[in-house]
């Protein structure tokens, strides 16, 4: 049963133009979700958070979106680099999952130069 | 500072084996985690630990894995009797003491397991 998923396995986008990757989750009591980053032979750092009180968070050239009602949230990177090539996963937890996160499949972003 | 330590980064294992995963948590770091990727899948919660206590280990394999966090030294994920398909990267991830929020978790490199 995977309670959140990231149904694009890749993603190539230009550089300088925008990476959108999406997540969307089934358990409508997760309140706070996480982007993690991961390069190869690496382990997954993170990005950003965003808390169910909030439908947008903005970081430098990272933003994520929010749409409880979907539940569905994206993580947009504007300007795209190169060096965002990378897998990213989407990570959610919420109430009585302690401090448990449930991950995504993960999405692979090639950003071309 | 250093971040979140695992040894080995590669562990080759022949079928029936055991095999033992380390985490050395961040500095202050109370709370850790394990995690194992498949090939092809994303990371998969296996078990949350504090210091000489298991929190949830809710998706731990219920037979030859086990895992322990003792007051000294690193965090041990322990596999019995390995079989091919126990290969994966596994991950170990820690935060600070609970506060009744969820904590950002840190990761180590991870270390990759191959059975043969």
């Amino acid at each position: 049963d995977q309670q959140v998923k990231q149904n694009s396995p890749s993603l190539s986008v230009q550089e300088g133009r925008i990476s959108i990757l999406n997540c969307d989750y089934t358990n409508s009591m997760f309140d706070y979700f996480l982007w993690y980053k991961k390069y190869p032979a690496e382990g997954p750092t993170f990005l950003i958070s965003i808390s169910s009180i909030k439908d947008k968070n903005e970081d430098g050239r990272f933003t994520v979106f929010l749409n409880k009602s979907a539940k569905h949230l994206s993580l947009h990177i504007v300007p795209s680099q190169p060096g965002d090539s990378a897998v990213y996963f989407c990570a959610a937890s919420g109430p009585g999952t302690g401090n448990q996160f449930y991950f995504g499949t993960g999405t692979s972003l090639t950003v071309i130069p | 500072n250093a971040g979140v330590m695992q040894n080995p980064r590669h562990l080759v294992r022949r079928r029936g084996q055991e095999a033992r995963l380390r985490c050395s948590p961040m500095k202050g770091h109370s709370h850790v985690y394990w995690y194992r990727q498949l090939p092809e899948e994303g990371l998969k919660f296996m078990v949350y630990l504090q210091k000489e206590n298991i929190i949830d280990e809710s998706g731990m394999p219920k037979e030859r894995f086990s895992a322990e966090f003792p007051k000294e030294g690193p965090s041990i994920l322990r596999i019995q009797q390995v079989v091919r398909g126990d290969s994966a990267a596994y991950f170990c991830a820690s935060s600070p003491r609970w506060q009744g929020a969820p904590n950002e978790q840190f990761f180590g490199p991870g270390t990759r397991l191959t059975v043969l």
